[in-house]
């Protein structure tokens, strides 16, 4: 199947600071990207969806302002946690959508102490 | 999403037994189905997936049956393995490939 490879899989950033995720497909061009965020022993919840070389659509309840995506590239979507505090400690998932199907990256461990 | 805030409920089950974990879905338009699995500090994978023209579908160890009347999916796991233990999520979408995820279940295989 179709591989998308998130990074980093864990950081850990002291509040206030930003931190930067990554999500790429590697061995398909995805023009629609999602990122999810998911908290212990909960389901994902849809964050946004990003096109490439458009704004992201956020999801009601999510700081667009806080959370920043970028789709440069067809391959290529990143979203930034700015000025983070001990409360987005979560663990946040993207897919990239090929065809009728997403294909899920591994995730990413952020915790902000 | 509807699984927003709620704990997921939890299937623990022999090695060898089958397993069945059901989803109830919300949205009538929906038209395919997925079932992904998630192990523990990892992304969900896909397991299998359905459309809404059909009500059963098999794969390797896996069948999911798709109850359109009553908006009801459910995956069987045959002999299932320890290594099956982990969250297993259905999805559906409607028209999109945004999939909304349901609450969840936690499949817990005692060798």
């Amino acid at each position: 199947g179709a591989v998308v490879s998130q990074h980093p899989s864990w950081v850990i950033c002291k509040s206030g600071t930003s931190v930067k995720i990554e999500c790429r497909s590697l061995d398909f061009q995805a023009t629609t990207m999602f990122w999810y965020r998911q908290f212990p022993k909960q389901s994902l919840m849809l964050m946004a969806t990003s096109n490439e070389g458009s704004k992201a659509t956020y999801e009601q309840g999510v700081e667009k302002d806080k959370f920043l995506i970028n789709h440069a590239s067809l391959t290529l979507s990143t979203l930034t946690v700015t000025s983070a505090h001990p409360e987005d400690s979560s663990f946040y998932i993207c897919s990239a959508a090929g065809g009728t199907e997403a294909f899920f990256g591994q995730g990413t461990r952020l915790t902000v102490v | 999403g509807e699984s927003v805030g709620l704990h997921l409920p939890t299937l623990s089950v022999q090695e060898g037994d089958n397993s069945i974990i059901n989803c109830a879905y919300s949205n009538s338009a929906s038209d395919y189905f997925i079932w992904y699995k998630q192990e523990s500090g990892k992304g969900p994978q896909f397991i299998i997936d359905i459309r809404s023209n059909m009500d059963k579908r098999q794969g390797q160890r896996v069948t999911v049956l798709l109850n359109k009347t009553v908006k009801h999916l459910s995956l069987q796991i045959a002999a299932t393995q320890p290594g099956d233990s982990a969250v297993y999520f259905c999805a559906e979408m409607a028209g999109s490939y945004i999939p909304t995820f349901g609450r969840g279940t936690s499949l817990i295989v005692h060798p």
